[in-house]
């Protein structure tokens, strides 16, 4: 069974900073990976989108990496902003475009003026 | 206006009651999801559907029900709620596209903003 952790669960930066959120899945043999941005009463957005071909993905300022034999992705944000507070989830998609999503508990970025 | 809209938007009820929570989209996608979201667990399935005559069982199904009115309607239905059915539930689309290369498909989700429930 496929499990996703998120380690920091918390994180709170000064304003400028760069910052790295991990993912991990317990189960290599996935489909994709996507991280999402969740902010409050607004629902998620979706960020970056990687095929298990690819090694990464890039919009902006946010880089995300994919490492399938190491069950890792990491969502790297350059020259954070306070904008940028929010809760960050990624999510893996099985073997085929069928699969069910499993989602991380998240991980709750607070950037400080 | 929003692409998934999720309606209501909060809901207090009580043990016993029945509850529908409506989604609707204006994106033209063929598959709805519904999941809940409970702290530290993040995101898990409760009922998909990939046309209105596909609908599919997630990972906690149980003590739930879904309807596909129509392509761009997907309600969820509690038929007799509990306290632990408290939880803020997300409805979300997607589309299945093949870009240029063909052998890459992207499925990216979209969601609403969610409902928030408590069960007294």
């Amino acid at each position: 069974k496929q499990e996703v952790t998120q380690i920091p669960a918390a994180l709170s930066v000064p304003e400028g900073e760069n910052l790295v959120l991990n993912c991990s899945f317990t189960d290599s043999a996935i489909y994709n990976l996507q991280w999402f941005r969740q902010d409050p009463g607004k629902g998620l957005t979706s960020l970056l989108l990687i095929q298990s071909s690819q090694r990464e993905q890039t919009s902006g300022r946010l880089n995300a990496s994919l490492d399938k034999s190491s069950g890792r992705s990491t969502l790297y944000i350059a020259a954070s902003q306070p904008g940028d507070s929010a809760t960050y989830l990624c999510a893996v998609r099985g073997k085929t475009s069928y699969d069910k999503v499993i989602f991380g508990p998240g991980t709750s970025l607070s950037v400080i003026p | 206006d929003a692409d998934v809209t999720q309606t209501p938007r909060n809901r207090i009820t009580k043990t016993g009651k029945r509850i529908m929570l409506e989604c609707s989209q204006t994106k033209g996608h063929d598959r709805m999801y519904w999941y809940r979201q409970d702290p530290g667990l993040g995101l898990r399935l409760i009922y998909y559907s990939f046309d209105v005559k596909d609908i599919n069982k997630g990972e906690i199904s149980d003590g739930y029900s879904v309807s596909r009115q129509a392509q761009a309607k997907f309600s969820l239905s509690l038929e007799s709620a509990i306290p632990n059915q408290t939880a803020l539930y997300f409805c979300a689309t997607a589309v299945w596209t093949s870009g240029a290369s063909s052998i890459l498909a992207k499925n990216i989700q979209y969601f609403g903003a969610g409902t928030r429930l408590s069960v007294l």
